[in-house]
């Protein structure tokens, strides 16, 4: 069985303050590895993802998350945050076999205050 | 194009009735199909899966049930809702390149 844990269920930060959201995960076989936002009253919107390669892997709003194996981590970070980047964070693996179920942590809560 | 309807968007549904959320895929044909839930202030959870027509694979025992009768069509479903149902349905489908797309979602609140 596979899961995910989220360290830290809310991170309250000021603004242009660095950030990092931590997650962990916990599986027999191999996963691939996702981030999702969800801004308030709105749906989830993936933010980036590993499938292989290089592990740094970089959003377009400036977040960036580096899968260690050895860790089984998938943290996310970034080295400024602004107001616009308060919402809820999900850590997700998905399982490589035939079912590609995705596997939600908790979700940790950015909160960025001026 | 590929899109992902659900409806209602909204739902407010007495202690003991019964369910019926849908879930249509358009633009793809054969998708992985996913139900999730989210409590209030909680993450998402898996409830159900599908591979193809007819198949479901279910994650945790519940009140809940799901079915497929179409390729495209995924269903979730109740005989009778309990206040613990209460929360925000999600239904995903995988594009290729492990794109999850996600539904606009269901609020149901049970009183």
């Amino acid at each position: 069985a596979q899961s995910v844990t989220q360290l830290d269920s809310q991170v309250p930060v000021f603004e242009e303050a660095p950030v990092e959201l931590r997650c962990n995960y916990s599986s027999s076989v191999s996963v691939y590895l996702f981030w999702y936002v969800q801004y308030p009253n709105q749906g989830l919107q993936l933010l980036l993802k590993y499938l292989s390669g290089s592990t740094l892997v970089e959003s377009i709003n400036g977040f960036e998350a580096e899968f260690n194996k050895s860790q089984t981590s998938f943290h996310l970070r970034k080295p400024s945050v602004h107001i616009s980047d308060t919402a809820e964070y999900f850590c997700a693996v998905s399982v490589k076999d035939s079912s590609y179920k995705l596997i939600f942590g908790s979700g940790t809560r950015l909160l960025v205050r001026p | 194009s590929q899109t992902i309807h659900q409806w209602p968007a909204t739902l407010v549904q007495p202690v003991g009735s019964p369910l019926s959320l849908e879930c249509t895929v358009e633009g793809t044909s054969n998708p992985n199909l996913y139900w999730y839930r989210q409590a209030a202030g909680r993450g998402l959870q898996l409830l159900f899966y599908s591979v193809g027509i007819g198949q479901i694979s279910s994650e945790v025992p519940q009140n809940l049930s799901a079915s497929r009768p179409q390729d495209r069509q995924f269903i979730l479903s109740s005989k009778k809702l309990l206040l613990s149902d209460s929360g925000f349905y999600l239904c995903a489908w995988i594009q290729s390149n492990y794109g999850y797309t996600f539904g606009s979602g269901t609020r149901l609140t049970v009183v």
